[in-house]
């Protein structure tokens, strides 16, 4: 059984520029959720996903911000036109409903630098 | 939202020493869940505990959820216990704590 995986694991842009980052969850798990986190910080809720469904989304995910999970798999986050403030660690979780639906487990995460 | 604050923020101990952490939610959470955050950012599940008391090995993890407050003990401490320890309580949305963070010192 592998574990969340993310891609890329490091991203370094100019600001302005748009960039994706793809998550894969645990086989099987129907939710999928993403999170940022800065430095000395917990990690902030964005948005999350039941299969194909966005259910949630955090006043945080602003219009720069989307999120897609076309075939109830994978997910990206795009962030369009990034400003030094979009730096931190971008994390993506899932979970099983019907199991422990809340009981997330996370990847590696993907850590962006915006220059 | 939710607030979720843990205490202490920062903890050094000796290699053996005992240890416990707290975490405490400003209202009723469905569930709650402890992590530990390693030195290179990867999140790690240790307990899925939305009530009640749960074991494994070194690690244990008690919820009172009528009174909004959750520890988490660590017993004979390692160094390979060092990094930051997460709590995270879900209402609709998911709100994690600031974190402990612990230097176990050989």
């Amino acid at each position: 059984d592998t574990g969340v995986s993310q891609d890329p694991r490091h991203k370094i842009t100019k600001r302005g520029q748009n960039v994706t980052f793809r998550c894969d969850p645990i086989s099987e798990h129907n939710r999928l959720y993403w999170y940022r986190q800065t430095l000395g910080q917990g990690p902030e809720f964005l948005t999350y996903f039941q299969n194909e469904a966005q259910l949630e989304k955090s006043r945080l995910l602003s219009d720069r911000f989307s999120a897609e999970r076309p075939k109830g798999s994978f997910s990206t986050l795009e962030i369009q036109r990034t400003e030094q403030g979009d730096s931190a660690m971008y994390l993506c979780a899932s979970s099983k409903v019907g199991h422990s639906p809340y009981e997330q487990y996370f990847g590696p995460g993907t850590r962006l630098t915006v220059t | 939202g939710i607030q979720v604050e843990q205490s202490p923020p920062d903890l050094i101990l000796q290699e053996g020493a005992n240890s416990t952490l707290r975490c405490n939610f400003s209202d009723s959470v469905n569930n709650l869940q402890w992590f530990h955050q390693n030195p290179w950012g990867q999140l790690i599940n240790l307990f899925y505990i939305p009530s009640g008391t749960k074991q494994n090995g070194r690690l244990s993890a008690t919820t009172v959820a009528t009174e909004r407050y959750s520890l988490l003990y660590i017993s004979s401490s390692q160094t390979t216990d060092s990094g930051v320890y997460f709590c995270a309580a879900t209402g609709n949305q998911f709100y994690f704590g600031t974190g402990t963070s612990l230097t176990v010192i050989p």
